[in-house]
C-alpha cells in the first residue's frame, strides 16, 4: 500500500544506454514531479505534471522525456546517459497547497 | 525568484542537547513553508508545515515558526536522539506555482 512507488530501487547502466524509471502514486493526487538529488544532497525539480499536463520544464537536456499516461503515473525516460546522469531521482506527488509525498528514490549510477 | 538558505552543516550532537536549524527565505507573495527530513537511504518525508505569517508546525518534538519580518523558518528540538539522525531541508512553495524550492539540506548526526 505504498503511497508513491519507484521502479528500480537501483539502475546500473552504460554511458550512451536508454533507461526508463517508473512512478506510480495511489493517493489521488492531481500532479506529480520529478526531482534530481546530487551527490551533495541537493534537490532540483525537473519536471512537473498537473492532471496529465506539463506544468514545470526546468532547464533539463532533452535526453530526458517525462511520460504522464495517466495522472496516477509519471515516468522519466533518458536517452544517451552521460556519466554526469549518475543520481538519485525521486518522485513525488502533492494535492493543491500541501505538500508533497515523495517516493523512496531510483539511484542511478552510470558506468 | 524563490529561494532558500539554511545553515551548512553538518552539525553534530550529543543525545538530549538542543537543536537549531536555520532556515531562511526569499520569495514573492506568501509562501508556504515546510521541514523535511531524510533518513539514510530513504525518500524525503515531510516533518512539519506553516502556511502563513505566525503559524507554527510541529511533529515529533521538532517545531518551527513561520516569521514574516524576519523571513525564517527555523527548526528546533529541544531534546534530541540517536534516531533522529538524518538530512534535514527547508522549502518554500510560492505563489500558485506548485513548486517546492529546497535548500542544500543539513546534515544532522545525534551521538549517544
Amino acid at each position: 500500500d505504498t503511497a508513491v512507488s519507484q521502479t528500480p530501487k537501483y539502475l546500473v547502466t552504460q554511458m550512451g544506454n536508454d533507461k526508463s524509471i517508473k512512478c506510480e502514486q495511489n493517493l489521488g493526487h492531481d500532479t506529480m514531479y520529478w526531482y534530481k538529488q546530487d551527490s551533495k544532497k541537493f534537490l532540483k525539480i525537473m519536471f512537473s505534471y498537473n492532471n496529465k499536463e506539463l506544468i514545470i520544464n526546468e532547464t533539463v537536456p532533452n535526453r530526458f522525456s517525462p511520460k504522464s499516461p495517466d495522472k496516477a503515473h509519471l515516468n522519466l525516460h533518458i536517452n544517451s546517459l552521460e556519466l554526469g546522469d549518475s543520481a538519485v531521482y525521486f518522485c513525488a506527488s502533492s494535492q493543491g497547497a500541501e505538500g508533497y509525498t515523495f517516493g523512496s528514490g531510483t539511484r542511478l549510477t552510470v558506468v | 525568484g524563490d529561494s532558500v538558505t539554511q545553515m551548512e552543516g553538518p552539525v553534530t550532537l550529543s543525545e538530549e542537547a538542543f537543536l537549531t536549524i536555520n532556515c531562511t527565505y526569499t520569495a514573492t507573495g506568501y509562501p508556504s513553508l515546510f521541514w523535511y527530513v531524510q533518513y539514510p537511504g530513504e525518500g524525503l518525508q515531510l516533518l512539519l508545515k506553516a502556511t502563513k505569517a505566525d503559524d507554527k508546525g510541529s511533529n515529533k518534538g521538532f517545531e518551527a515558526t513561520y516569521r514574516k519580518e524576519t523571513t525564517s523558518f527555523h527548526l528546533e528540538k529541544g531534546s534530541v536522539q540517536v534516531s533522529d539522525s538524518a538530512v534535514y531541508f527547508c522549502a518554500l512553495r510560492g505563489g500558485s506555482n506548485y513548486k517546492l524550492t529546497f535548500g542544500k539540506g543539513t546534515l544532522l548526526t545525534v551521538n549517544p
